[in-house]
């Protein structure tokens, strides 16, 4: 099955700073990569999503990239804000009949003001 | 976006009794759900994958006699905690997409405290 590798485990910037997060699958078939924010005590949202025809995807301050050849994918957050502090998922999917995502263990960002 | 709702967002009970949970897709048809258990500051942990009309697929390791699943209609999944323990206790959390519309994202419930004492 699918195996989903993200790193770092915990981020610590200071407000204004740009973050990055980074995925890596294994399966090659896997073509939808969503990512999720979780603030405490909280369900995880979609905050942005990339398909796999599409190299890069921006919205506002968030941007994701695709490296299908190298199977890794980023999540840029750029002008970091106290309110970005969460934890941030990333995931992959295998299109299909059944779509089952596959979670990376998760990001736990800090942003100091 | 899509609504999910989870019931109850919180439950206490007492060690050996069974406790429901509920996970509703609001305004879309979910024929498959998805049902997680989180530990603190650890990522979303697939229990099973539940499938409206049929059994409910169950990950290596997750009890299938302990945490009953049904999935009895488009818009509804149960879990059932059965005879819970407190090792039991954790966050427990649904997900569901759209039917007919594959891979897209996932809404998730807005998940339920287990506190088995």
């Amino acid at each position: 099955g699918e195996n989903v590798e993200q790193h770092p485990s915990t981020l610590s910037v200071q407000e204004g700073d740009s973050a990055v997060i980074k995925c890596t699958y294994s399966d090659s078939a896997s073509n939808y990569f969503p990512w999720y924010k979780q603030e405490l005590g909280k369900r995880p949202q979609l905050i942005i999503d990339i398909r796999s025809n599409v190299g890069e995807k921006k919205d506002q301050r968030i941007a994701v990239t695709l490296n299908k050849t190298a199977k890794h994918f980023s999540l840029h957050i750029t002008e970091t804000q106290p309110e970005d502090s969460a934890v941030y998922f990333c995931a992959a999917s295998i299109g299909g009949g059944s779509y089952i995502p596959t979670f990376g263990r998760g990001t736990s960002l800090i942003v100091h003001p | 976006g899509a609504v999910v709702s989870q019931h109850p967002s919180w439950v206490i009970c007492k060690s050996g009794t069974s406790v429901k949970i509920e996970c509703r897709s609001l305004d879309f048809q979910a024929t498959t759900m998805f049902w997680y258990r989180q530990f603190p500051k650890q990522s979303l942990m697939l229990m099973a994958t539940s499938n409206e009309g049929s059994k409910a697929t169950y990950e290596q390791g997750v009890e299938k006699d302990k945490f009953l699943i049904n999935h009895a209609s488009l818009t509804l999944s149960t879990l059932t905690v059965t005879s819970a323990h407190p090792e039991d206790s954790s966050f427990y959390i649904c997900s569901a997409s759209h039917t007919g519309i594959p891979n897209t994202e996932a809404f998730f419930g807005q998940g339920t405290r287990l506190t088995v004492v």
